[in-house]
């Protein structure tokens, strides 16, 4: 199994432009997670899909960021206009109800 | 909502050295997780506690969910460079695993 797969590893890209991040879960899992992970924050839940369907984002930040999950294979998450500081480690994860597997994770960077 | 104090933020350890690191919790958990982060990656299991009092090894590993639900350590034994990265805490209550709290952090440094 490859695990969860997340592209681009790295982005940089100037304040005001549109980010797209995209995440390929592990086959056969049902739940796909978004976090954010900066020195000052920690980890923090962003979205979370429960077979395709948004269950709770609560933890977006603002109408900037929008995650979307079109099928059971595929999900992004887009920020537009992009601010240097969103620049954060953007993590995807996929699992069931009480066990999630991370990605490697996207760095990105908004100067 | 819920919150985790992970201490200490950082270490620096002799190779060879026991390490321990804790959690503690403004309320209760059912579960306790430990995760490891090495660089450039993302955070990979360890260990899993489901039951207060219950101590878990996973090779030098040892992990306790505290009898009060509300803390939990985190024990290395022997380090080795390997060892180095970032080490999370996690506690959920209930519901699913998007109801996870995450710890700050440890970061350990291993000086061979």
């Amino acid at each position: 199994d490859a695990g969860v797969i997340q592209s681009p590893r790295h982005e940089v890209t100037e304040m005001g432009q549109e980010v797209t991040l995209r995440c390929k879960p592990i086959s056969g899992h049902n739940s796909l997670f978004w976090y954010r992970q900066t020195m000052m924050r920690g980890l923090e839940l962003l979205i979370y899909f429960n077979n395709n369907v948004p269950i709770d984002d609560s933890g977006m930040p603002e109408d900037r960021f929008s995650a979307k999950m079109p099928n059971a294979s595929f999900s992004t998450l887009k920020i537009q206009p992009s601010e240097p500081r969103d620049s954060a480690v953007y993590f995807c994860a996929s699992g069931w109800d009480t066990e999630a597997f991370f990605g490697q994770g996207t760095r990105l960077t908004v100067v | 909502g819920q919150q985790l104090n992970q201490s200490p933020q950082s270490m620096f350890i002799q190779e060879g050295e026991d390490v321990s690191m804790n959690c503690t919790s403004s309320s209760i958990f059912n579960t306790w997780l430990w995760y490891k982060q090495d660089p450039g990656e993302g955070p990979v299991l360890l260990i899993a506690l489901y039951k207060a009092g219950e101590l878990t090894s996973n090779g030098r590993l040892t992990a306790q969910f505290g009898i009060t639900r509300k803390d939990s350590f985190l024990n290395i034994s022997a380090s080795i460079p390997s060892d180095v990265g970032i080490y999370f805490c996690a506690g959920q209550l209930t519901g699913g695993y998007q109801k996870v709290t995450f710890g700050i952090g440890t970061k350990l440094q291993v000086i061979p």
